[in-house]
This record gives structure tokens, C-alpha cells and sequence, in this order.
């Protein structure tokens, strides 16, 4: 079946910094790729998506490639902000029709001063 | 806003009690899944439903129960609760095909005491 794997937190990081938080996935055909963000007291929010090999999605400075070589699918930010504090999930849904998000377990990013 | 709307926020309740969450997806939304998310097992899928009928099933235990009417709101059944059914309750909606994301409402807390 699917599996999304991310690297475990919490990332602790000063603001300005670089952030890269890793995942990779494991599906049949090529899934459509997803990072979620939960603020606190808050519901899960799409952050960015790419639907197929190649494709970059972006937002709020962030970005993640969609690597089928690798199976990865990893966020980045150049420049981090305290506002960035969050719990980030990665997460794929299959192409076919109907299938779930299948996500991963949470990354959590706390963001110093 | 996501348009997922759940209620109630918070729900507080004595072991061996039944409750319901309730959800309305967003407007055109025929597909709904419920998540679990506790602190020890991070973001689990228990169920999706679509245009009223049970699509996937994940890891959703007996005492669960769900069901999509026709308006296409959702209802979560939780019965005989445990101290370790505590957990943020999600619901998300989205249309059939994979590629789009997911919807999330705000989710309810349960606490069991």
C-alpha cells in the first residue's frame, strides 16, 4: 500500500535560517504529492502540491520538487520566520479515482527569535 | 476559511458514553474522510465516504461507527469511549478525482474522563 515517511522532529531553528524537512514516499503509479500545515489550536491547511514528476509546487516561500527517482518529495524554505512555527505533514493520494491522503506522521518546527 | 465546518469544537464526556461529531463539507464536495490525531499515534485515517457510500476504511475500530446522508454531511459515531479515544477528530472533503487536495475543518476535540 502507500506510505509517506518523514524526518522526525521537532526542528529547532533561529529565524533566517534555512529549512529543509525531508520526505519520501513509497506508491504504486505516480502520486499526487502534498505538504499540509497545522498551526497550533488549528486545522491541517494545504501548503504546497505537485500532481506529477518534476513539478515544483511553491507558497509562502516554500517549495518541495517532486523527485520520482528518489521518491521524494522534500520542503524547503530559504529564510524561516517565527509566524513558521507548525507542524508540517506530507502526504500523497493515488491517481485513481477516489483514493485517500495517505500522510506522514508530522514534522513540528518551532522557530527562535 | 477551508468551508469544512464540524461540529462540536470540544466535546467532553465520561468513559462508557457515545457521542457524534458532525461534519458538512465543502459546497460540491461529494467525497469525506474522518482522521484521528492523538499525540502518541499522529494523523490516522479512519474512514471515507462518497456521495453516501463507504469508500476506504483505515484503521477505525468497532466501536466507530460512520455515515454520509444525502445533504452530504457526515456523522462519526464514537461509542463505549476510552480514556485513549482523547484525540483531535478531523474531517476533509474533496472531490473524487486524486489529483485535488483535501479540505479540512477545524476539528473537534474529545476528551474522555
Amino acid at each position: 500500500g502507500n506510505s509517506v515517511t518523514q524526518m522526525e522532529g521537532p526542528v529547532t531553528l533561529s529565524e533566517e535560517a534555512f529549512l529543509t524537512i525531508n520526505c519520501t514516499y513509497t506508491a504504486t503509479g505516480y502520486p499526487s504529492l502534498f505538504w499540509y500545515v497545522q498551526y497550533p489550536g488549528e486545522g491541517l491547511q494545504l501548503l504546497l502540491k505537485a500532481t506529477k514528476a518534476d513539478d515544483k509546487g511553491s507558497n509562502k516561500g516554500f517549495e518541495a520538487t517532486y523527485r520520482k527517482e528518489t521518491t521524494s518529495f522534500h520542503l524547503e524554505k530559504g529564510s524561516v520566520q517565527v509566524s513558521d512555527s507548525a507542524v508540517y505533514f506530507c502526504a500523497l493520494r493515488g491517481k485513481s479515482s477516489g483514493d485517500k491522503l495517505t500522510f506522514g506522521t508530522g514534522t513540528r518546527l518551532a522557530v527562535r527569535p | 476559511d477551508s468551508g469544512v465546518t464540524q461540529t462540536p469544537k470540544h466535546l467532553i464526556t465520561a468513559t462508557g458514553q457515545r457521542v457524534t461529531l458532525r461534519c458538512s463539507p465543502r459546497s460540491g464536495d461529494l467525497s469525506v474522510y474522518w482522521y484521528q490525531q492523538s499525540l502518541d499515534q499522529g494523523l490516522q485515517f479512519l474512514i471515507q465516504y462518497y456521495n453516501g457510500e463507504e469508500r476506504a476504511k483505515g484503521n477505525i475500530l468497532e466501536r466507530f461507527s460512520a455515515q454520509q446522508f444525502p445533504d452530504l454531511h457526515s456523522e462519526l459515531n464514537l461509542s463505549s469511549l476510552e480514556l485513549g479515544d482523547s484525540a483531535l477528530y478531523f474531517c476533509a472533503s474533496s472531490v473524487l478525482q486524486g489529483d485535488t487536495e483535501a479540505f479540512f475543518g477545524q476539528g473537534t476535540r474529545l476528551t474522555v474522563v
